[in-house]
């Protein structure tokens, strides 16, 4: 079935370091991907997202680009600030059940 | 402004005390979600709603019940809560037509059980 693997968190980070949270999949058909971002204490906001491969998400300065080639999405920010610390979650859009399969979330925290 | 409210957003039970959890959209969304979220793991799909039919997992305990009245409103029926189902719940909808699968979701409803 439908897959999304993110690597494993925390990542720790100093302020304006770059950032590289590696997501690739297994997926049947043309799945969306997404990159989901939760607050401590909140739901779940739509970060980015990319519908066909090559498309490039962007969104406060985060970027992922599809790519199928090497079935990824991986998530990078050139500079990360302290309120980028949160919990960023990988996902794809199942084309064969519609439903919305996760990775297992990785936790990111920013030092000043 | 806000497009899919859950209330409450903190709810306290005691073990064993029916408790129910709401959800309502303003987007006119065809499909509805329930998650099950713990400790910042992903979330798990508990059921969903494609207009009135309704869709359960298969791993759904009976203790989850589910109503969608009408389009706008769906509700979480947690019949007899245990210690294990203090969680964080999720409700977010997902358009259909031109849709590219976005979920959009609410702000959460936490439920601690006593």
């Amino acid at each position: 079935g439908d897959s999304v693997t993110q690597m494993e968190g925390p990542v720790t980070l100093s302020e304006e370091a770059f950032l590289t949270i590696n997501c690739t999949y297994t997926a049947t058909g043309y799945p969306s991907l997404f990159w989901y971002v939760q607050y401590p204490g909140e739901g779940l906001q739509l970060l980015l997202k990319a519908t066909k491969a090559d498309d490039k998400g962007s969104n406060k300065g985060f970027e992922a680009t599809y790519r199928k080639e090497t079935t990824s999405f991986h998530l990078e920010k050139g500079s990360v600030q302290v309120s980028d610390s949160a919990v960023y979650f990988c996902a794809l859009s199942s084309s064969n059940t519609g439903k919305l399969i996760f990775g297992q979330g990785t936790t990111l925290q920013v030092k000043p | 402004d806000a497009m899919v409210i859950q209330n409450p957003r903190y709810q306290v039970t005691q073990f064993g005390k029916p408790v129910t959890l709401s959800c309502s959209q303003t987007l006119n969304h065809n499909v509805m979600y329930w998650y099950q979220q713990k400790s910042s793991q992903a979330p798990k799909l508990l059921f969903h709603y494609y207009d009135k039919d309704f869709n359960n997992e298969a791993d759904t305990p009976d203790n989850f019940q589910s109503r969608r009245p009408n389009t706008s409103f769906c509700f979480l029926d947690i019949r007899s809560p245990g210690l294990g189902d203090a969680a964080m719940y999720l409700c977010a909808t997902r358009g259909t037509g031109l849709n590219t699968g976005e979920l959009f979701f609410g702000e959460g409803s936490r439920l601690t059980v006593l």
